[in-house]
């Protein structure tokens, strides 16, 4: 099966910009998709297809994915970002695969 | 406005059946997947299988096929899951979530806990 691998945690001060990888086996042939969980709430979509951002989501969050690393960046980072961040694939064996999600620590 | 609305928390035993709900409306219940996530500490999210309530069809992780049942009834806009064994190791929060038209999850519901014990 499909295996997505991110860092537990990224430590960011604020105003500083966060990098979140997702590694997989040749991901950047891949639609890669973003969710930010905050303690006690649902996952909420922030970045999909790559790089799209839904309606609401602010333009600090933008998406790369290429070789076998999607990275999801959190520009100009606030307190409010702090929170769980996991990826997300639609594998070809018809399976949908999450990362094993980071956590975002404003300093 | 899309709003996916589960029910509330259970609390129950080994080897008991179960049904959990997720109420869909604001948009056509019928042209979207519906999928299931599981969500426990030690593994974080895992998709457990997704329903398209146009047709039944019916996917399942090979993780989670016949362990649970997905199904949906159009007539009130409701997709469900089911247990009809559970096991101390289902103890999780459940989601609902719209698939969009490609692969994305972008609307969930607030999550359905489910605690089994002895």
């Amino acid at each position: 099966s499909y295996v997505l691998t991110q860092p537990p945690s990224v430590s960011v001060a604020p105003g500083q910009t966060a990098r979140i990888t997702c590694g997989g086996n040749k991901i950047g042939s891949k639609s890669v998709h973003w969710y930010q969980q905050k303690p006690g709430q649902a996952p909420v979509l922030v970045v999909y297809d790559d790089s799209d951002r839904p309606s609401g989501i602010p333009e600090r969050f933008s998406g790369s994915n290429s070789g076998n690393t999607a990275t999801l960046t959190i520009s100009r980072v606030e307190a409010g970002d702090e929170a769980d961040y996991f990826c997300q694939v639609w594998d070809s064996s018809g399976d949908h695969v999450f990362g094993t999600g980071t956590k975002v620590t404003v300093l | 406005e899309v709003q996916l609305v589960q029910s509330g928390a259970e609390v129950k035993k080994p080897g008991e059946s179960l049904k959990i709900s997720c109420k869909n409306s604001g948009y056509s219940f019928t042209t979207y997947w519906i999928g299931w996530v599981r969500q426990t500490p030690g593994k974080g999210l895992e998709w457990m299988g997704s329903i398209y309530p146009g047709d039944s069809d019916t996917r399942y992780s090979p993780s989670f096929q016949g362990q649970v049942a997905i199904s949906a009834d159009k007539s009130i806009t409701t997709a469900y899951l089911q247990w009809s064994n559970l096991k101390a190791s289902d103890t999780a929060m459940y989601y609902c979530a719209r698939q969009t038209g490609g692969t994305a999850f972008d609307y969930w519901g607030q999550g359905t806990l489910v605690t089994v014990s002895s």
